[in-house]
């Protein structure tokens, strides 16, 4: 089985505090992505990477940075951390582009901001 | 631009009732659509989809078709049970990039015994 795994559970942050959220995946796969998760809202893609040193925005990137140095490592940056960034962050990962390869999900990191 | 409006919830049923979750979506051309479930502490897995109009998807007793013509992929279930109780989202494949999803906002199901 796929497995996708975020390094921290639960996270309590500073406002202006730099902070990492971790990602890796054991599968191989191409793609990485990082979503946040909030209520009424659904699931908002943040960055995305479909290779090694390759980095995509997604629909919410603002305040946020990205790094992928190993294929099977993905890393969310907040440069320095605000009260609205508390939210639940899902990392996920996939084979490939195609429709017939799914996203594979971490069980997420609840961040929150104080 | 492309968005997928769910049900509100929460939605609670008692067991072996009929589930509907209600799924509309506008899109440009001809996306893929996706159920995905969230369990309790766990991430989203992949439920069922459908790549084409009339297609169906089906998974665990669930079903959800794709119909065009009222840009709509409901997703039902004939007789629920207590381990259904998730979270679950509909979402579409954006024609740029085929995994770039967008989700629709989550309905949750609480199934009670």
């Amino acid at each position: 089985d796929v497995k996708v795994t975020q390094s921290s559970r639960y996270l309590v942050k500073r406002t202006g505090e730099k902070v990492f959220l971790e990602c890796v995946q054991d599968m191989d796969h191409e793609n990485m992505f990082w979503y946040r998760q909030d209520p009424g809202l659904g699931l908002r893609l943040i960055y995305f990477s479909y290779d090694v040193k390759m980095k995509e925005k997604g629909d919410i990137p603002e305040g946020y940075s990205v790094s992928r140095e190993k294929k099977e490592r993905f890393s969310l940056i907040l440069e320095s951390a605000s009260t609205n960034q508390t939210s639940m962050y899902l990392c996920a990962s996939s084979f490939s582009q195609g429709l017939n390869s799914p996203l594979h999900f971490g069980n997420g990191t609840r961040l929150t901001v104080t | 631009g492309n968005s997928v409006t769910q049900m509100e919830g929460p939605v609670t049923l008692s067991e072996e009732a009929f589930l509907t979750i209600n799924c509309t979506y506008t899109a440009t051309g001809y996306p893929s659509l996706f159920w995905y479930v969230q369990y309790p502490g766990e991430g989203l897995q992949l439920l069922l989809k459908a790549t084409k109009a009339d297609d169906k998807g089906s998974n665990k007793g669930f079903e959800a078709t794709y119909r065009k013509e009222t840009t709509s992929f409901h997703l039902e279930k004939g007789s629920v049970q207590v381990s259904d109780s998730a979270v679950y989202f509909c979402a579409l494949s954006r024609i740029q990039g085929a995994q770039k999803l967008v989700f629709g906002q989550g309905t949750r199901l609480t199934i009670n015994p």
